[in-house]
């Protein structure tokens, strides 16, 4: 089973800042990475598949790289709509999800 | 629009058998070439997926459950559904259906998402 982690598991940030969150997987996943952002009572909305392709609607504030084992998302500069909670996918070998990213006022 | 729903009981007693059904709208889920799935969260915790379905009836399980798992397509309906056996507290949690976003490719993310449900497990 590919095990994903993710870092940090809580990150506190202000409008404007530059935010990176990191996914690792347990073996090599190649580029089958996919992110999405959760707020509470609703469901996940996807962002980013591939690792890097942005899923249609989304905005160009959100960008994904990395590849084999290591991922990252990045909001280039955070918006008061994006304070949720932030998880990766890998879809190489089955499903599995990391534990989750929550994006916080400072 | 594709849409999802979910529907079934909110509450469960222990060692019996939860039951949930998606329904699809907007689309068919026989005419496409998705592969449609269940996810589940329990509360405050993260995200576990649990299995898939294709319209032909071809069925991928989260090897951690497939044993009292069973995942099954209505087309008639327009439904799929879930059936999970022997429950306990651990299964508590907001029971989510959604759509793989690859034409003819079980492993890709979810695109569509339904609103989910929450499943209590008490006596």
């Amino acid at each position: 089973d590919i095990q994903m982690t993710q870092s940090p598991s809580t990150l506190s940030a202000s409008v404007g800042d530059r935010v990176t969150i990191t996914c690792r997987a347990s073996q090599s996943i190649f580029g089958w990475l996919a992110w999405y952002q959760q707020k509470p009572g609703k469901a996940p909305k996807l962002l980013i598949y591939k690792a890097s392709s942005l899923e249609s609607g989304v905005p160009s504030r959100f960008s994904g790289s990395g590849s084999g084992t290591e991922f990252t998302l990045t909001i280039s500069s955070l918006q008061p709509d994006d304070f949720a909670t932030y998880y990766c996918q890998q879809y190489s070998s089955q499903n599995t999800f990391g534990p989750g990213t929550k994006v916080d006022i400072k | 629009q594709l849409q999802l729903q979910e529907s079934g009981p909110g509450l469960v007693k222990p060692s019996e058998t939860l039951s949930l059904t998606c329904t699809v709208s907007g689309d068919s889920v026989s005419s496409g070439s998705f592969y449609w799935g269940w996810i589940r969260q329990p509360p405050g915790k993260g995200l576990e997926w649990i299995g898939t379905i294709y319209h032909s009836g071809s069925t991928y399980y989260n090897p951690s459950l497939k044993s009292r798992l069973t995942i099954s397509v209505d087309t008639s309906k327009n439904q799929f559904s879930l059936k999970l056996s022997s429950v306990t507290a651990a299964d508590a949690a907001v029971y989510f259906c959604a759509r793989h976003s690859g034409r003819n490719a079980v492993w890709t993310p979810f695109d569509f998402w339904g609103q989910g449900t929450l499943v209590t497990v008490s006596s």
